[in-house]
């Protein structure tokens, strides 16, 4: 079975700050495929980024970067100098290679103060 | 483009009642897909197509049917409305393999 886990229900900081949102995901899979999305308060769900298992080179995009570790089962999300535009909720996802099911965790809401 | 568009973007409907949820893309994008979220979750799968014609089952299917006739149109069919049909509905599109794209929601509320 597949599962992914946010522990982090809710995390707020102050604008300018870093902050590190945790995926940890469980496959039996040896091919899959890890996402991040970003669900603003209007609701919509935009898409981040996607990652293959065996690409494990960290992405940076802007103030934006991603640290897989298969050897953790983790892929993790930092947002730098952060900024009140990225509250949101953030889902981190899974899916296996020929499977059409994306297995979404709970979501992590993120807020920024200014 | 447009994307993946979905109407309504509200709804409320009594129980028993039934609807349409209608989902469209103009990405040419050869898969669909209907999520449900319901509060404070990840999204579930309910049904899937790979191509016009083609349906399949995701996780919570029970309560709804989806029909695809043609690439760029993808309804998902409530029949006999239930309060535990109350969520917000997602369709979303890829080409085979990639990410999926989704459209900006429906809310239903079933009372």
């Amino acid at each position: 079975a597949q599962k992914v886990t946010q522990a982090q229900t809710e995390i707020s900081v102050v604008e300018k700050e870093d902050v590190t949102l945790d995926c940890v995901y469980e496959t039996r899979d040896t091919t899959y495929y890890l996402f991040w999305y970003k669900q603003p308060p209007s609701g919509e769900l935009v898409f981040l980024i996607r990652r293959n298992s065996f690409d494990e080179q960290n992405e940076i995009s802007g103030r934006y970067s991603w640290n897989f570790q298969k050897s953790t089962s983790s892929f993790n999300f930092t947002i730098t100098a952060s900024q009140v535009v990225d509250s949101a909720v953030y889902f981190c996802a899974l899916r296996a290679q020929g499977a059409q099911k994306l297995v979404f965790g709970q979501g992590t809401r993120l807020t920024i103060n200014p | 483009n447009a994307g993946v568009t979905q109407t309504p973007k509200f709804r409320i409907l009594k129980i028993g009642q039934s609807m349409t949820l209608q989902c469209a893309q103009d990405m040419n994008h050869n898969y669909m897909y209907w999520y449900r979220q319901d509060p404070g979750m990840g999204l579930k799968l309910i049904y899937y197509s790979v191509g016009a014609g083609i349906t399949d089952k995701g996780e919570v299917p029970n309560g709804y049917n989806v029909s695809r006739s043609t690439t760029e149109d993808f309804p998902l069919r409530l029949e006999l409305a239930a309060p535990s049909q109350t969520s917000v509905y997602f369709c979303a599109s890829s080409y085979p393999g990639a990410e999926q794209y989704f459209g900006p929601g429906t809310r239903l509320t079933v009372t």
